[in-house]
């Protein structure tokens, strides 16, 4: 079956630091590829996504490749910000019979102190 | 724009109590889920429903029913709540599951915050 897999959290960073969230994923068929955040108390928002191999999806500051040959779509950013501190996802959509079902990493807790 | 609204915010059941988790959309998407967030496990999906008219399971199903009432609302009910049930749950919409909108991607409301006590 199809899942994503996202480096464990919580990533603690100084404001201004370099970010590298880590995403790898098993696919049967070619799937599109997403990052969603979720900040406090709220649902999760898209944040940036690909939909063929070398695509690179940005959004915020936020860049991310698809990458067919190592499976990933790690999430990058070059100077994070304290209001980036959040939960990201990685996530996945690909056909399984008849639809294409989306799935979701664990999720991973950026904090960002000033 | 409303996008996906979900009541109620925060709900405490007893074991055994039944409810109703309510969603509506109004971006006129075809298709719209239900998960549960879980500390540790991420999103997992419950219940989906690729176009009014029908629904289908996901991954972890049991204890829930589903209703897609028209094609804008989704209704998550618990029969018989068990403590294993306490979450938070979130509905979603897409623009479509099938065809050429495949890609699309989900918009999410805020959530219920569910306790089973």
């Amino acid at each position: 079956g199809n899942s994503v897999t996202q480096m464990e959290g919580p990533v603690t960073l100084s404001e201004e630091a370099f970010l590298t969230i880590n995403c790898t994923y098993t696919a049967t068929g070619y799937p599109s590829l997403f990052w969603y955040v979720q900040y406090p108390g709220e649902g999760l928002q898209l944040l940036l996504k690909a939909t063929k191999a070398d695509d690179k999806g940005s959004n915020k500051g936020f860049e991310a490749t698809y990458r067919k040959e190592t499976t990933s779509f790690h999430l990058e950013k070059g100077s994070v910000q304290v209001s980036d501190s959040a939960v990201y996802f990685c996530a996945l959509s690909d056909r399984v019979g008849g639809s294409y079902i989306p799935t979701f990493g664990r999720g991973t807790s950026l904090i960002v102190h000033p | 724009n409303a996008g996906v609204t979900q009541t109620p915010k925060f709900q405490v059941l007893k074991t055994g109590q039944s409810m109703t988790l309510q969603c509506a959309q109004d971006m006129n998407h075809n298709s719209m889920y239900w998960y549960r967030q879980d500390p540790g496990m991420g999103l997992r999906l419950i219940y989906y429903s690729a176009s009014e008219g029908t629904t289908d399971k996901g991954e972890v199903p049991n204890g829930y029913n589903v209703s897609r009432l028209n094609k804008r609302e989704f209704s998550l009910r618990l029969e018989s709540a068990a403590p294993s049930q306490t979450s938070v749950y979130f509905c979603a919409s897409s623009e479509s599951m099938t065809g050429s909108s495949y890609n699309s991607p989900l918009h999410f409301g805020n959530g219920t915050r569910l306790t089973v006590t």
